[in-house]
């Protein structure tokens, strides 16, 4: 199973509103990853989790929450998002370290903040 | 800082062409490259993987090599079909910061009938 399941698959929300978006992965993976990706442009990283700790933040705005739970899991807590945030959001997972770091992507959630 | 270039930005062939998509970078010192198909709106499917110990992978009709110390990588598709069309994204993992994956500007690939 090389599965990375991201809900909802389409999100509308108001600048005022609280969201959430969740990922899952069954393969035992130990990095999970949150992209952000604009029309046309190629996927910018937000942040990454090795071990359930948060590892690298790409300077992302307050606004954007992340959170691992566990070791499947992995939530983007939204709030008082802008217009400028709608993007598709992708959540990824690999293997940590070494040469065999495959990363696995979900479907990615299309996100549109009006 | 890593930086990924990938030419030409966008490609259309006739089906049944073989085809070829460069991947460039400029440290050479990376875990791996992987490339992977986007199609619209959709997210990103893994096609190969090159560890940077190899030299190339083959997986069905697609080829992909790494020469690691020109700082490229090709992706070889064979008889492409319309199902071929899609975003063809590469992208490497640096030996410094190994969960980290630097995407290339993307190939946006047509394969008309």
């Amino acid at each position: 199973d090389t599965e990375v399941t991201q809900t909802p698959k389409h999100l509308v929300m108001g600048m005022t509103n609280k969201k959430s978006l969740k990922c899952e992965q069954h393969m035992g993976h130990r990095a999970m990853y949150w992209y952000k990706q604009k029309a046309k442009k190629p996927p910018e990283l937000m942040f990454v989790y090795s071990y359930e700790k948060l590892s690298i933040n790409e300077s992302v705005p307050s606004r954007f929450s992340p959170e691992c739970p566990n070791s499947s899991l992995l939530n983007l807590h939204l709030h008082a998002l802008q217009p400028e945030d709608s993007a598709l959001y992708l959540c990824a997972s690999s293997r940590t370290g070494g040469g065999n770091t495959e990363a696995f992507f979900g479907q990615g959630t299309r996100l549109t903040v009006v | 800082k890593q930086e990924v270039t990938q030419i030409p930005a966008a490609l259309s062939v006739p089906e049944g062409e073989n085809l070829v998509l460069n991947c460039s970078f400029t440290d050479s010192a990376i875990y791996n490259l992987q490339w992977f198909r986007q199609d619209p709106g959709k997210g990103l499917t893994s096609l190969l993987l090159i560890q940077s110990s190899q030299r190339e992978q083959t997986s069905g009709r697609l080829n992909a090599s790494l020469d690691k110390s020109s700082g490229r990588s090709t992706l070889y598709i064979a008889a492409s079909q319309p199902g071929d069309s899609a975003t063809y994204l590469c992208a490497v993992s640096h030996r410094n910061t190994g969960n980290q994956f630097y995407f290339g500007t993307g190939t946006s690939l047509t394969v008309i009938p």
